[in-house]
């Protein structure tokens, strides 16, 4: 069964610094997605990427965060200076349709800022 | 309350018997999906139904939509230990080009066996 993959599992860092999440999404997908979830809370939608481009973001999503797609087969969540707040699980997704869209989640992965 | 809302918020059953999960919305969808989360997992997939469907069924899932009262419900039958997980409802109402999905909370689902 393919399988979205997100590396590091757990990430632990400062406040002020660069973090890099990284998806390998489902191979034949066209459409990608970041959603992260702060513990107890709601899965919320960040960012949606298609055609090398964003296609839609949300409020959270302000100029501290980008999304890459930098060899075809990768999709970066760069977070430029993390606060505290940005601690959460972040989950990848994918999909191959935007029109009734069953998205492919990856494992997710754990951000702690200190 | 925020779209995409569940009720209740943690459910503990016996194994053997049904769970129900309610979800509400507010504004008009396209499809409205649930998925389900194992403790430090992602989100799985369960089923989706259309906004011009009214119920569905896979396996032991059974979904029903009601537009207009904006909510829907997951019926899981004969429940399992392994269904213990969280699950959520997630709407879907892109206008645009590509669809978002918003999700609830989640409902805690505990089945003892």
């Amino acid at each position: 069964e393919p399988e979205v993959t997100q590396t590091p599992s757990h990430q632990v860092t400062q406040m002020g610094q660069e973090v890099i999440l990284r998806c390998v999404p489902i191979s034949n997908h066209l459409y990608f997605y970041w959603y992260r979830q702060i513990l107890g809370q709601k899965v919320e939608f960040l960012v949606s990427f298609y055609n090398n481009e964003i296609s839609e973001k949300s409020e959270i999503f302000d100029d501290q965060f980008s999304v890459e797609r930098p060899d075809g087969s990768n999709f970066t969540l760069k977070i430029r200076s993390t606060k505290l707040e940005d601690s959460a699980m972040y989950f990848c997704a994918s999909s191959p349709t935007a029109v009734a869209n069953v998205l492919t989640f990856g494992a997710g992965s754990r951000l702690t800022v200190l | 309350s925020q779209q995409g809302e569940e009720d209740p918020q943690a459910l503990s059953i016996q194994e053997g018997e049904n769970a129900t999960m309610n979800c509400s919305y507010k504004t008009s969808i396209n499809n409205l999906q649930w998925y389900r989360q194992n403790s430090g997992r992602g989100l799985v997939h369960l089923i989706l139904i259309r906004s011009n469907e009214r119920e569905k069924h896979s396996g032991r899932l059974r979904v029903t939509l009601d537009t207009s009262k904006k909510s829907s419900s997951l019926l899981i039958t004969a429940s399992r230990a392994a269904d213990t997980a969280s699950y959520f409802c997630a709407t879907d109402a892109a206008t645009g080009a590509n669809s978002k999905l918003t999700f609830g909370k989640g409902i805690t689902l505990s089945v003892r066996p």
